[in-house]
C-alpha cells in the first residue's frame, strides 16, 4: 500500500552514462514532483507536472527530462551524467498545485556517479 | 530573493521540550509547513500553519506570526526518535514550496 513509490533506491553509475528514475504515487494526486537533495540538505524544486502538464520547470541542466505518461507516473530521465549529479532525488506528490496540500514524498534515490 | 533561516543544527535531553525556529522572506505568502525527516528517509509531514497562532498536536506544536514572517516548531516530552531534520517550508503567491535547509535536532539521554 505504498503512497509514493520510486526505483531504483541506489543508483551507482559512470559518469557519462544516462540513466531513469522512475516514480508511480496511487493517491490519487493531480501533481506531482522532483526534488534534488544535495549533501547540505537543501531540497530543491526540479520539476512539477499537474495533471502530466508542466507547471514549475526550475533551472536545471537540460540534460534532466522529466516525463509524466499519466497523472500517476513522473520519470525523470538524466543524460551524460556528471559528478554533480550525486545527491538523493525525491519524488512526492500533491492533491493540488494550487492549493496548500501537504507533499507525499518517495523514499528517495542515492544517485552516485563515479 | 525568497528565503528561509532555520538554525542548522540544535541539540537537547530526552524528556525536555525545545523550540525549532523559522523565518521567512517570500513573494506572497499562502502558508508554512513544516516536515520531519530522519536521516537516510522521505520527509514527511508535520504542519501547515496560514493563520496566526498557535496549532496543537500531540507532544508537536507549530506557531506562525505572519507580521513578522516567523514560525517556530514545539516538540515536548522529547523522545529518542524524534532525532532527525526539522524542515521549514513556506508556500509563496504562486503556491510554490520555499524550503529551509533543515535544523538537525539531536536529542540525548
Amino acid at each position: 500500500d505504498t503512497a509514493v513509490s520510486q526505483t531504483p533506491k541506489y543508483l551507482v553509475t559512470q559518469m557519462g552514462n544516462d540513466k531513469s528514475i522512475k516514480c508511480e504515487q496511487n493517491l490519487g494526486h493531480d501533481t506531482m514532483y522532483w526534488y534534488k537533495q544535495d549533501s547540505k540538505k537543501f531540497l530543491k524544486i526540479m520539476f512539477s507536472y499537474n495533471n502530466k502538464e508542466l507547471i514549475i520547470n526550475e533551472t536545471v541542466p537540460n540534460r534532466f527530462s522529466p516525463k509524466s505518461p499519466d497523472k500517476a507516473h513522473l520519470n525523470l530521465h538524466i543524460n551524460s551524467l556528471e559528478l554533480g549529479d550525486s545527491a538523493v532525488y525525491f519524488c512526492a506528490s500533491s492533491q493540488d498545485s494550487g492549493e496548500n496540500q501537504p507533499q507525499h514524498f518517495g523514499d528517495g534515490t542515492r544517485l552516485s556517479i563515479l | 530573493g525568497q528565503n528561509i533561516d532555520q538554525p542548522t543544527e540544535m541539540t537537547a535531553t530526552e524528556g525536555a521540550i525545545v523550540q525549532i525556529n523559522c523565518t521567512y522572506q517570500t513573494s506572497g505568502f499562502n502558508g508554512l509547513f513544516w516536515y520531519q525527516q530522519h536521516a537516510g528517509e522521505a520527509p514527511t509531514f508535520l504542519s501547515y500553519n496560514v493563520l496566526d497562532g498557535l496549532e496543537e498536536k500531540g507532544r508537536f506544536s507549530s506557531f506562525l506570526s505572519r507580521s513578522k514572517g516567523y514560525s517556530y516548531l514545539l516538540l515536548k516530552e522529547l523522545q529518542m526518535k524524534d532525532s532527525a531534520s526539522y524542515l521549514c517550508a513556506a508556500l509563496d503567491s504562486n503556491y510554490q514550496l520555499i524550503w529551509g535547509a533543515g535544523t538537525k535536532l539531536i536529542i540525548k539521554p
